[in-house]
């Protein structure tokens, strides 16, 4: 596609619910970035993706989170059993390689009631 | 490790003033620096972008210029314009093959009044 795509764009779920995030990245761009933005904040990085290698989950904040990566392409963010502190708006970055500027997506709004 | 610094916000203008926001960087080798922008709403998207030093990025109006010897990406603009209103982002990436390479930071709030 023209741009990085995410789903939902919005998504309310009740606490202890799992949900999932989905990243449609720009084809052809390698890397592929989530990050977590809460009201008001700067970038929270959570999980990077490059090519074939093991991603770097250093930004996880905890093991209710998890992300994979198909075929080099479309990722998938899960948190489960939600808690209100995980709301936030997630955001999924792409970039041709490392060291390249990153296009990001609209974001998912996560409210967790 | 290789990071960011970036004013405190939140900064408020009025129209047609001079805008500078400053950036730091701290790295090893030789990062790209980028200014990305969040309009209120919307998603971050890259306003400019400097890969090597001396190199100045433009667009919009808004100038920064990569600079080794103070290690600073300022981002400036001569005429701020309500449209202005947004979130600005200093951000360097890095080659790595060891993992994440992308470093934000914290986000400076401009608010520019009639």
């Amino acid at each position: 596609g023209a741009g990085v795509s995410q789903s939902p764009s919005n998504k309310v779920t009740e606490k202890g619910k799992d949900v999932e995030l989905r990243c449609d990245p720009i084809s052809g761009h390698t890397a592929l970035y989530w990050y977590r933005q809460s009201l008001g904040q700067g970038l929270e990085f959570l999980i990077y993706f490059q090519g074939n290698s093991a991603p770097d989950k250093s930004g996880l904040p905890s093991d209710r989170f998890s992300a994979e990566r198909t075929g080099g392409s479309v990722s998938t963010l899960t948190i489960q059993r939600t808690q209100q502190e995980d709301s936030a708006v997630y955001l999924c970055a792409s970039s041709f390689i490392q060291g390249t500027e990153a296009f990001f997506g609209q974001g998912t709004r996560l409210t967790v009631v | 490790g290789n990071s960011v610094t970036q004013m405190e916000g939140p900064v408020t203008l009025s129209e047609e003033a001079f805008l500078t926001i400053n950036c730091t960087y701290t790295a090893t080798g030789y990062p790209s620096l980028f200014w990305y922008v969040q309009y209120p709403g919307e998603g971050l998207q890259l306003l400019l972008k400097a890969t090597k030093a001396d190199d100045k990025g433009s667009n919009k109006g808004f100038e920064a210029t990569y600079r080794k010897e103070t290690t600073s990406f300022h981002l400036e603009k001569g005429s701020v314009q309500v449209s202005d209103s947004a979130v600005y982002f200093c951000a360097l990436s890095w080659d790595s093959n060891s993992g994440y390479a992308l470093n934000f930071g914290k986000g400076t709030s401009l608010l520019v009044t009639p």
